[in-house]
């Protein structure tokens, strides 16, 4: 069963700030990761697949890279809509498994 | 359009079964797909619950194995969770999703609050 570890578990940043959210794998996953952004109340919303293919109508801020069982999210300068929590998930079986989670606050 | 809609009580007894159905429209099940439950406790972080294959394959979370099942009802193209001898730890908003064999999940359900307590 492959786990996913995400870090930091929380974050704050001033708006423009360069942020980076990691996740690894257990095992070796290829490129069958997804970034999702939650907002409190709301279905998450995906942002990225196959690692680093921008989900349309995402802002370009938002990158993904990585493959194989290690991965990252960036958001190349914050803005206050960003405010979320984000999850990666892995997508290689019928098991999505999801990180536990990075929650972005504006400093 | 596809969409998703979960139904089920919201409000289920300590010991007691959860159940839960999603109600698909704008794609046949049988066509293909997997059909998974995720569920998420409140302030905290997502969990895959189990998936359903079109075919009637299941494969479940192995942390919430012994207390899962998943079925399809193609003739009324939904699917539904059963979730045994819950306790508050099962108390989440309960999501259903569609997801590819390889592709991440692309529709989702807006999700339904079920609280277990006496």
């Amino acid at each position: 069963d492959i786990q996913m570890t995400q870090s930091p578990s929380s974050l704050s940043a001033s708006v423009g700030d360069r942020v980076t959210i990691t996740c690894r794998a257990s095992q070796g996953i290829s490129n069958y990761l997804a970034w999702y952004q939650q907002k409190p109340g709301k279905v998450p919303k995906l942002l990225i697949y196959a690692a680093s293919t921008l989900q349309s109508g995402v802002p370009s801020r938002f990158s993904g890279s990585g493959s194989g069982t290690d991965f990252t999210l960036t958001i190349s300068s914050l803005q206050p809509e960003d405010v979320a929590t984000y999850y990666c998930q892995k997508y290689n079986s019928a098991l999505g498994t999801f990180g536990q989670g990075t929650k972005v606050e504006i400093k | 359009q596809v969409q998703l809609q979960e139904s089920g009580p919201g409000l289920v007894k300590p010991s007691e079964t959860l159940s839960l159905t999603c109600a698909v429209s704008g794609y046949s099940i049988s066509s293909g797909y997997y059909w998974g439950w995720i569920r998420q406790p409140p302030g905290k972080g997502l969990e895959w619950i189990g998936s359903i294959y079109h075919s009637g394959s299941t494969y479940y979370n192995p942390s919430l194995k012994s207390r899962v099942t998943i079925s399809v009802d193609t003739s009324k193209n939904q699917f539904s969770l059963k979730l045994s001898s819950v306790t508050a730890a099962d108390t989440a908003v309960y999501y259903c999703a569609r997801k590819g064999s390889s592709t991440s999940p692309d529709y989702w359900g807006q999700g339904t609050l079920v609280t277990v307590s006496s």
